[in-house]
Formats: C-alpha cells, structure tokens, sequence
C-alpha cells in the first residue's frame, strides 16, 4: 500500500528557502495515472492547493505561489520536492504531500486518495 | 480562479441525525468535484470524487450528489466518528481550489 512522509526542516527564517521532500514507499512514482502534489493549511485557515507534479517534470502550480514556488521529482529517489521561496510568517503550516489522480483521465480514482502525515513548518526568527 | 463556497460555516447535529453539506463553485464544474474530510491532528481524507463516487473504504452512509455549480454532500446517520471539518474541493480547472470548509460538530 502507497505511503508518503514529509521530511524537511521544522523552522526557517524568514526570507529563506522552505525546502520539504516527500518520500514514496510501497508504490511507485513513475505511474502515468498520478500526479503528485503539495497542498498546506496555515493556522486558522483552511486547505490551499500549492502544486503538483507528473513524473515527467510538468509541474501545475497556484498562481498565487507560482512566482516563489518550486515541485521537482527525483524518480530514482522515489521522490519529489517543495522548494519555496522568500517565507513569511504567512507561510507558517502544515504541509501535505499528496497524490493525485485528478488531472490524468486515465486514474482509477480522481482526487487526491493518499495523503502524508503532514509537518509543520514555522517561518519565524 | 473557481471560488468554492461552502454552506453552513458550522453544523451541529446530534448522533444519528442526517447530516448536509453545501458546496457552490463560482462556475460550471461539472462533476469534478471531491469531498474531504479533515479530523483533527490526521490527514485529510477523500471520500467522494466525480461529485458522487465514494472513495475506496468509505462507508455507504457517506453520499455525494449535484454537478455543474450546486453540490451536496450527506451523511445519513452521523456517527461519532464523523464530527470533523468537511472540505470541497473542484478539479475541473486549474489552480485547484478549496472551500472553506464545514464544521460538523455534536449538537
């Protein structure tokens, strides 16, 4: 059964590079049915898309992100990363990474079936 | 970008009770729309995608109907498993969005 697990560092400060990548295991990352994606929740606040990801390296990002955000995919790793740019507190959360079948006809299931456990990364000094 | 909104803001029910949510998408989405639901400290988890179509392992109580702007998704007999934050969610064009949410709580 798929599993997928964040890692990356808890604080940043602000300015700097938020950099998290999610880790695949009982699966594979090179399905052409998935994408793989990043969504985050700030506190207080509910679930924002960020990103996602096909194996390929095509990359669909918000566009209120997209000037500071970053997906990449490491296939022999069986991974893929966030990179984000420039934090504030703003960008303070819980990241999840995803998987996601919604934009591919061919996914048995569309939506986004397996989720991470999630980190939290605080942007403070 | 598709605004989702979602309807009420907060639900209490009693056990038991049937339980139904709102979810309005700023356009035609057809039926790419998926539901979630997010407890406390775990992952959100999918339980309706294609509008209707119950995620594996969902429990049949759980029901997903609507298409083009207006969805519903209904609980039948809420359990006390199922208080939680519940989330709509459109595919249908990119970026994609979320609502708000809804939280279902104890009456």
């Amino acid at each position: 059964q798929l599993q997928l697990q964040e890692s990356g560092p808890g604080l940043v400060k602000p300015s700097e590079t938020l950099s998290l990548t999610c880790s695949l295991s009982g699966g594979s990352i090179t399905s052409d049915s998935y994408y793989w994606g990043w969504i985050r929740q700030s506190p207080g606040r509910g679930l924002e898309w960020i990103g996602n990801i096909y194996y390929t390296g095509s990359t669909n990002y918000n566009p209120s992100l997209k000037s500071r955000v970053y997906i990449s995919v490491a296939t022999s790793k069986k991974s893929f990363s966030l990179s984000l740019r420039a934090v504030t507190a703003a960008d303070t959360g819980v990241y999840y990474c995803v998987r996601d079948g919604a934009a591919v006809v061919t996914a048995p299931t569309a939506g986004m079936d397996v989720w991470g456990k999630g980190t939290t990364v605080i942007v403070s000094t | 970008e598709i605004v989702m909104t979602q309807s009420p803001a907060t639900l209490s029910v009693s056990p038991g009770e049937r339980g139904t949510l709102s979810c309005r998408a700023s356009q035609n989405i057809n039926s790419n729309l998926a539901w979630y639901q997010h407890q406390p400290g775990q992952a959100p988890r999918l339980l309706i995608y294609d509008a209707s179509t119950r995620a594996s392992g969902i429990p049949d109580r759980f029901s997903g109907s609507g298409s083009g702007a207006e969805f519903t998704l209904t609980i039948s007999s809420l359990q006390s498993e199922d208080f939680a934050v519940y989330y709509c969610q459109q595919y249908n064009n990119w970026p994609w969005t979320f609502g708000l949410g809804t939280k279902v709580e104890i009456k």
